[in-house]
């Protein structure tokens, strides 16, 4: 079945670089997606969307980066800081045959920054 | 404005007890997901419901599990004759009913052990 999965399971990082996670999934008829952190013991936090008729799209010490040929995203933090040591997980919204509203999550990333 | 609520946020019980985990979305949201993550999984999509109205139930066990968001009060998802595999976070998103685009808030979940 379609699937949305992530290159690395872990990334470690020193306090001060910038982090970069990475997405790829299987559905090409998704058209939005959405970045949530999810920090121990806490519910998914939304951190930044992107649609599917947009490449980029920054926010605060964020960005995503969307690649609809290889169907690859990607989030970028810079300047990352201990309180951004948590699970990272990219999720997809087909939007197809009237289900826009089943969010297909990936396995998700465990960011670790290092002081 | 307060976000998605939860409760209880933990959960204790023995094999063949019921649960009731209840979910009560951020104001002005009519739309509700609840979701089951395992340990170390992301988020699996269990059922989409409107006031008093289930829309989409298709990630739910067809037995055992059950849900609802009656007219007033919470959403409540009810797991009869617990198992041990029923163990996990249970997690409840909202959304307002005017978005194209489904960008949905979490609570920060429900853990539930089956002993």
């Amino acid at each position: 079945g379609e699937s949305v999965g992530l290159h690395l399971p872990t990334l470690s990082v020193q306090e001060g670089d910038n982090s970069i996670i990475n997405c790829a999934y299987s559905n090409s008829a998704s058209d939005y997606f959405i970045w949530y952190k999810q920090e121990s013991g806490k519910g998914p936090q939304f951190i930044i969307d992107i649609r599917s008729n947009m490449d980029k799209r920054q926010g605060q010490r964020v960005t995503v980066l969307l690649n609809k040929t290889v169907k690859h995203l990607s989030l970028q933090i810079a300047a990352t800081q201990p309180g951004d040591s948590a699970v990272y997980f990219c999720a997809e919204n087909s939007g197809s045959g009237g289900s826009n509203y089943k969010l297909t999550f990936g396995k998700g990333t465990l960011l670790t920054v290092n002081p | 404005n307060a976000g998605v609520m939860q409760n209880p946020r933990h959960l204790v019980r023995r094999r063949g007890q019921e649960a009731r985990l209840r979910c009560s979305p951020m104001k002005g949201h009519s739309h509700v997901y609840w979701y089951r993550q395992l340990p170390e999984e992301g988020l699996k999509f269990m059922v989409y419901l409107q006031k008093e109205n289930i829309i989409d139930e298709s990630g739910m066990p067809k037995e055992r599990f059950s849900a609802e968001f009656p007219k007033e009060g919470p959403s409540i998802l009810r797991i009869q004759q617990v198992v041990r595999g029923d163990s996990a976070a249970y997690f409840c998103a909202s959304s307002p009913p005017w978005t194209v685009y489904n960008e949905q808030f979490f609570g920060p979940g429900t853990r539930l052990t089956v002993l």
